[in-house]
């Protein structure tokens, strides 16, 4: 079975622009979680949507927005990009309930010039 | 505010021998604790889970202990194996935030021959 799926793999974005990142979780995975890892941190927590509704957000600005398809696929958008964006981007898939592990791709990488 | 700490960023261990890793944590609302292991270019991979209901849980190699008193968890790998050199990430999830982990900042695990 394939695994969590995130688009594209590298992008280089100027300041100011706006991006998009995809994601397709495991099939059968109605959640879908996104976070930010800086170099010499772990993962943190940007949203949660599970059917297609918000369940969960961290501590990001209103720049940071996302949805999510009725296939239960999902984008984050990040709007005016800052330096301080850049940071690999992982997008992890779960099944609902208690005690079920994220799973999660292998990340999408913005570079802000 | 860290509430899941690694304070170890680095360990180095004979092929063979125990490795051991260790978080704490500060939440007392985290219900369920996970390790994931991360290798450059690639996404956190999901090892080993525990519930705050118990205080041990194995899978061949890897055995996580759960101290709730002290707030504390460990994963213990034997043996350890060349293939183990990679970033071990602790995450904890909130009771009431079943999708959403705070992560560690890592600890960066280098297996000798």
């Amino acid at each position: 079975d394939a695994g969590v799926t995130q688009s594209p793999t590298h992008l280089i974005k100027t300041r100011g622009q706006h991006v998009t990142l995809r994601c397709s979780p495991i099939s059968g995975h109605k959640s879908v979680s996104w976070y930010q890892q800086v170099l010499g941190q772990g993962p943190q927590f940007i949203f949660q949507y599970y059917e297609k509704e918000e369940r969960g957000r961290g501590n990001f600005p209103d720049r940071f927005s996302a949805r999510q398809f009725p296939n239960y696929s999902s984008e984050l958008n990040v709007n005016a990009l800052l330096l301080g964006d850049s940071a690999l981007y992982l997008c992890a898939s779960s099944l609902e309930g208690d005690n079920q592990p994220q799973h999660f791709g292998d990340g999408t990488r913005l570079s802000i010039l | 505010d860290q509430q899941v700490k690694q304070n170890s960023p680095s360990l180095s261990v004979q092929e063979g021998r125990i490795s051991i890793l260790n978080c704490d944590y500060t939440n007392s609302m985290f219900d369920y604790f996970l390790w994931y292991k991360k290798y450059p270019a690639e996404g956190p991979t999901f090892l080993i889970s525990i519930s705050s209901i118990k205080d041990k849980n194995e899978d061949g190699r890897f055995t996580v202990f759960l101290n709730k008193s002290a707030k504390h968890l460990s994963l213990h790998i034997v043996p350890s194996q060349p293939g183990d050199s990679a970033v071990y990430f602790c995450a904890a999830r909130p009771t009431d935030s079943w999708g959403k982990l705070q992560f560690g900042a890592g600890t960066q695990v280098v297996v000798t021959p």
